[in-house]
């Protein structure tokens, strides 16, 4: 069975602090998709990144980098110089392949983070 | 390209009504829909998984004939919360999928912006 832990539930900051958010996952597909997604407080999910299992790389993509560590079952999300519209629930999902029946994203609990003035 | 919409965003009903919640891809031909609920500060569930032109697989203890899902087109899916009740008032958020590579990635799952549901 496939399943996303975020453990922290809630994290409240400072504005232009860095932040990291933790994921770990559990799956025993040897090809699989990792997801970050933002959620505002409209509701609507924004799509942040995907990440392929054969892919360890870190991406940066302006304030926002992605560390994948397959030996760790990882892929922590971190903001640099953190502001306050990046305040949201942040969503890691986990999906196998889809020609191999994986349909469904499978998503950790959240964390609500909390950018301060 | 690869927009979700979902209508109404908000709805507000009496207990007992039944209420119809449409999701449209307007750019890509969804074979595959998916239907979420998400209650107050906690992550999405799933509700069911449809392809289009067939029955709807839903998740362990979604109620089928309380959450109907009609996958009639590439481009709509419906969900209807019948004789709906305070306990139903929850973000209902529809995503779909396309089989072709979209985005220069296959199968990529979009997201509605998702309906409140408030039932009275």
């Amino acid at each position: 069975a496939q399943k996303v832990t975020q453990a922290q539930t809630e994290i409240s900051v400072v504005e232009k602090e860095d932040v990291t958010l933790d994921c770990v996952y559990e799956t025993r597909d040897t090809t699989y998709y990792l997801f970050w997604y933002k959620q505002p407080p409209s509701g609507e999910l924004v799509f942040l990144i995907r990440r392929n299992s054969f892919d360890e790389q870190n991406e940066i993509s302006g304030r926002y980098s992605w560390n994948f560590q397959k030996s760790t079952s990882s892929f922590n999300f971190t903001i640099t110089a953190s502001q306050v519209v990046d305040s949201a629930v942040y969503f890691c999902a986990l999906r196998g392949l889809v020609i191999q029946g994986a349909q469904k994203l499978v998503f950790g609990q959240g964390t609500r983070l909390t950018i301060n003035p | 390209g690869a927009v979700v919409s979902q209508h109404p965003s908000r709805v507000i009903c009496k207990s007992g009504t039944s209420v119809k919640i449409e999701c449209r891809s307007l750019d890509f031909q969804a074979t595959t829909m998916f239907w979420y609920r998400q209650f107050p500060k906690q992550s999405l569930m799933l509700m069911a998984t449809s392809n289009e032109g067939s029955k709807a697989t839903y998740e362990q203890g979604v109620e089928k004939d309380k959450f109907l899902i009609n996958h009639a087109s590439l481009t709509l899916s419906t969900l209807t919360v019948t004789s709906a009740h305070p306990e139903d008032s929850s973000f209902y958020i529809c995503s779909a999928r396309g089989a072709l590579v979209l985005a220069g990635q296959p199968y990529e799952q979009y997201f509605g912006p998702g309906t409140r549901l408030t039932v009275t």
